[in-house]
Protein backbone atom coordinates (compact mmCIF):
# COMPACT_ATOMS: atom_id res chain seq x y z
CA UNK A 1 0.00 0.00 0.00
CA UNK A 2 1.66 3.04 -1.25
CA UNK A 3 0.70 5.88 1.54
CA UNK A 4 1.95 8.58 -0.22
CA UNK A 5 1.73 10.17 -3.90
CA UNK A 6 3.34 12.09 -5.61
CA UNK A 7 1.91 14.39 -8.54
CA UNK A 8 3.01 15.01 -11.23
CA UNK A 9 5.23 11.54 -12.06
CA UNK A 10 6.93 13.55 -14.53
CA UNK A 11 7.81 16.80 -15.47
CA UNK A 12 9.81 18.42 -18.06
CA UNK A 13 9.82 22.48 -18.25
CA UNK A 14 12.32 25.11 -19.62
CA UNK A 15 14.55 27.12 -17.77
CA UNK A 16 13.10 29.65 -16.12
CA UNK A 17 9.54 28.32 -15.46
CA UNK A 18 7.87 27.52 -12.39
CA UNK A 19 6.58 24.63 -10.94
CA UNK A 20 4.82 22.70 -8.17
CA UNK A 21 4.93 19.06 -7.14
CA UNK A 22 2.99 17.84 -4.95
CA UNK A 23 2.92 15.20 -2.05
CA UNK A 24 -0.26 13.53 -0.76
CA UNK A 25 -1.88 11.07 1.47
CA UNK A 26 -4.66 10.32 4.01
CA UNK A 27 -2.66 9.38 6.70
CA UNK A 28 -0.94 12.08 9.31
CA UNK A 29 2.48 12.31 9.39
CA UNK A 30 4.75 13.59 12.67
CA UNK A 31 7.41 15.20 10.30
CA UNK A 32 7.51 15.60 5.91
CA UNK A 33 11.43 15.24 4.28
CA UNK A 34 11.38 16.13 0.28
CA UNK A 35 14.72 14.60 -0.79
CA UNK A 36 16.55 15.06 -4.42
CA UNK A 37 18.33 12.27 -6.00
CA UNK A 38 20.47 13.03 -8.97
CA UNK A 39 21.33 9.73 -11.46
CA UNK A 40 23.54 6.51 -9.70
CA UNK A 41 23.71 8.64 -6.53
CA UNK A 42 21.61 8.25 -3.06
CA UNK A 43 18.76 10.70 -2.20
CA UNK A 44 20.44 13.68 -0.05
CA UNK A 45 17.51 15.57 2.01
CA UNK A 46 16.47 19.01 1.00
CA UNK A 47 14.55 20.18 4.13
CA UNK A 48 11.99 18.75 6.88
CA UNK A 49 8.73 19.96 7.89
CA UNK A 50 7.29 19.40 11.48
CA UNK A 51 4.71 21.72 12.10
CA UNK A 52 0.68 21.85 10.69
CA UNK A 53 0.88 24.77 8.14
CA UNK A 54 5.10 25.20 8.16
CA UNK A 55 6.96 27.07 5.21
CA UNK A 56 10.30 26.86 4.45
CA UNK A 57 12.28 28.30 1.60
CA UNK A 58 15.52 26.88 0.58
CA UNK A 59 16.90 29.51 -2.18
CA UNK A 60 14.19 29.61 -4.90
CA UNK A 61 12.62 26.22 -3.43
CA UNK A 62 10.09 26.55 -1.12
CA UNK A 63 7.97 23.84 0.97
CA UNK A 64 5.03 23.63 2.49
CA UNK A 65 3.30 21.38 5.01
CA UNK A 66 -0.30 20.94 5.40
CA UNK A 67 -2.29 22.16 8.22
CA UNK A 68 -3.27 18.62 8.73
CA UNK A 69 -0.32 17.33 8.30
CA UNK A 70 -1.34 14.59 5.65
CA UNK A 71 0.23 16.13 2.70
CA UNK A 72 2.97 18.93 1.04
CA UNK A 73 4.63 20.71 -1.96
CA UNK A 74 7.40 21.78 -2.92
CA UNK A 75 7.65 25.07 -5.05
CA UNK A 76 10.36 25.98 -7.59
CA UNK A 77 10.82 29.60 -8.71
CA UNK A 78 12.72 30.36 -11.94
CA UNK A 79 13.75 26.52 -12.27
CA UNK A 80 17.62 25.96 -13.43
CA UNK A 81 18.54 23.05 -14.91
CA UNK A 82 20.33 21.82 -11.94
CA UNK A 83 17.19 21.11 -10.60
CA UNK A 84 16.99 18.63 -12.52
CA UNK A 85 16.73 15.01 -10.47
CA UNK A 86 14.26 12.92 -8.94
CA UNK A 87 12.87 14.43 -5.97
CA UNK A 88 10.71 12.51 -3.39
CA UNK A 89 8.43 13.13 -0.39
CA UNK A 90 8.88 11.20 3.02
CA UNK A 91 6.80 10.77 5.59
CA UNK A 92 7.52 9.58 9.36
CA UNK A 93 4.40 8.22 11.01
CA UNK A 94 3.48 9.10 14.21
CA UNK A 95 4.74 5.68 16.28
CA UNK A 96 4.68 5.15 20.21
CA UNK A 97 7.35 2.79 21.64
CA UNK A 98 8.62 1.94 18.29
CA UNK A 99 10.72 3.65 15.77
CA UNK A 100 9.34 5.78 13.32
CA UNK A 101 9.37 4.26 9.62
CA UNK A 102 9.95 6.55 6.87
CA UNK A 103 7.31 5.82 4.02
CA UNK A 104 8.60 7.45 0.48
CA UNK A 105 6.55 8.64 -1.79
CA UNK A 106 6.34 7.01 -5.76
CA UNK A 107 8.72 10.20 -7.05
CA UNK A 108 8.30 13.39 -9.52
CA UNK A 109 11.19 13.55 -12.14
CA UNK A 110 12.00 16.72 -13.32
CA UNK A 111 13.79 18.19 -16.45
CA UNK A 112 14.63 21.74 -17.00
CA UNK A 113 16.41 22.55 -20.40
CA UNK A 114 17.90 25.62 -21.38
CA UNK B 1 34.03 12.42 4.76
CA UNK B 2 33.12 8.38 3.59
CA UNK B 3 29.62 8.78 5.36
CA UNK B 4 27.31 5.45 3.90
CA UNK B 5 29.50 3.06 1.90
CA UNK B 6 27.66 0.45 0.45
CA UNK B 7 29.64 -2.36 -1.86
CA UNK B 8 29.44 -4.09 -4.40
CA UNK B 9 28.16 -0.95 -6.43
CA UNK B 10 27.12 -3.67 -9.28
CA UNK B 11 26.27 -7.11 -8.87
CA UNK B 12 24.72 -9.84 -11.66
CA UNK B 13 23.51 -12.98 -9.74
CA UNK B 14 22.09 -16.01 -11.26
CA UNK B 15 18.64 -17.40 -10.20
CA UNK B 16 18.89 -18.92 -6.30
CA UNK B 17 22.57 -17.78 -5.88
CA UNK B 18 23.00 -15.70 -2.29
CA UNK B 19 24.77 -13.09 -1.76
CA UNK B 20 25.47 -10.19 0.87
CA UNK B 21 25.41 -6.40 -0.05
CA UNK B 22 27.63 -4.76 2.62
CA UNK B 23 27.24 -1.49 4.32
CA UNK B 24 29.24 0.32 6.58
CA UNK B 25 28.93 4.25 8.18
CA UNK B 26 31.37 6.15 9.94
CA UNK B 27 29.00 8.58 12.01
CA UNK B 28 28.44 6.78 14.80
CA UNK B 29 24.98 6.57 14.17
CA UNK B 30 22.47 4.08 15.65
CA UNK B 31 19.57 3.80 13.30
CA UNK B 32 20.79 2.02 9.84
CA UNK B 33 18.31 0.60 7.42
CA UNK B 34 18.09 -1.04 3.80
CA UNK B 35 15.71 0.01 0.87
CA UNK B 36 14.75 -1.00 -2.03
CA UNK B 37 14.04 1.23 -5.31
CA UNK B 38 12.39 0.63 -8.32
CA UNK B 39 10.74 2.64 -10.74
CA UNK B 40 7.37 4.47 -10.16
CA UNK B 41 7.49 2.24 -6.38
CA UNK B 42 9.80 5.56 -4.58
CA UNK B 43 12.05 4.17 -2.21
CA UNK B 44 10.65 0.77 -0.03
CA UNK B 45 12.41 -0.11 3.51
CA UNK B 46 13.05 -3.49 3.78
CA UNK B 47 14.72 -3.74 7.13
CA UNK B 48 16.22 -1.75 9.81
CA UNK B 49 18.28 -1.70 12.89
CA UNK B 50 17.97 1.15 16.06
CA UNK B 51 21.01 -0.27 17.29
CA UNK B 52 23.84 -3.26 17.57
CA UNK B 53 22.32 -6.14 17.97
CA UNK B 54 18.27 -5.03 17.39
CA UNK B 55 17.02 -5.11 13.90
CA UNK B 56 13.24 -5.62 12.81
CA UNK B 57 11.22 -6.16 9.74
CA UNK B 58 10.32 -2.90 7.04
CA UNK B 59 7.67 -2.96 4.39
CA UNK B 60 9.40 -5.52 1.79
CA UNK B 61 11.60 -8.17 4.35
CA UNK B 62 10.99 -11.48 1.97
CA UNK B 63 14.00 -13.24 0.87
CA UNK B 64 16.10 -10.90 2.78
CA UNK B 65 18.24 -10.96 6.20
CA UNK B 66 20.18 -8.49 8.08
CA UNK B 67 22.21 -8.39 11.40
CA UNK B 68 23.71 -5.55 13.42
CA UNK B 69 26.45 -7.09 15.33
CA UNK B 70 28.42 -3.96 15.48
CA UNK B 71 27.05 0.24 15.39
CA UNK B 72 29.37 0.72 12.45
CA UNK B 73 27.81 -2.24 9.93
CA UNK B 74 24.67 -3.40 8.54
CA UNK B 75 24.49 -6.15 6.10
CA UNK B 76 21.93 -7.20 3.69
CA UNK B 77 21.70 -10.76 2.97
CA UNK B 78 19.90 -12.15 0.02
CA UNK B 79 19.17 -15.90 0.44
CA UNK B 80 18.28 -17.42 -2.76
CA UNK B 81 18.38 -14.69 -5.26
CA UNK B 82 15.19 -14.25 -7.91
CA UNK B 83 14.69 -12.22 -10.82
CA UNK B 84 12.14 -9.89 -9.01
CA UNK B 85 15.00 -8.82 -6.13
CA UNK B 86 16.77 -6.94 -9.28
CA UNK B 87 16.48 -3.86 -8.16
CA UNK B 88 18.73 -0.76 -6.65
CA UNK B 89 19.48 -1.27 -3.18
CA UNK B 90 20.08 1.86 -0.69
CA UNK B 91 21.76 1.55 2.52
CA UNK B 92 20.98 4.53 4.89
CA UNK B 93 21.83 6.02 8.70
CA UNK B 94 20.86 8.70 10.47
CA UNK B 95 21.92 9.92 14.29
CA UNK B 96 18.57 8.45 15.74
CA UNK B 97 14.93 7.40 13.98
CA UNK B 98 12.32 9.74 16.41
CA UNK B 99 11.29 11.19 12.96
CA UNK B 100 12.34 14.65 11.19
CA UNK B 101 16.53 13.55 11.51
CA UNK B 102 18.55 13.36 8.69
CA UNK B 103 18.96 10.37 6.96
CA UNK B 104 22.29 9.71 4.64
CA UNK B 105 22.26 7.28 2.00
CA UNK B 106 25.05 5.40 0.19
CA UNK B 107 25.40 5.32 -3.04
CA UNK B 108 23.24 2.46 -4.37
CA UNK B 109 24.30 -1.01 -5.38
CA UNK B 110 22.49 -2.12 -8.72
CA UNK B 111 21.17 -5.47 -8.83
CA UNK B 112 20.77 -7.80 -11.48
CA UNK B 113 18.90 -11.27 -11.04
CA UNK B 114 19.02 -13.31 -14.20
Amino acid sequence: TQLLEQSPQFLSIQEGENLTVYCNSSSVFSSLQWYRQEPGEGPVLLVTVVTGGEVKKLKRLTFQFGDARKDSSLHITAAQPGDTGLYLCAGARINTGTASKLTFGTGTRLQVTL
Amino acid sequence: NAGVTQTPKFQVLKTGQSMTLQCAQDMNHEYMSWYRQDPGMGLRLIHYSVGAGITDQGEVPNGYNVSRSTTEDFPLRLLSAAPSQTSVYFCASSYSWTGGNTIYFGEGSWLTVV
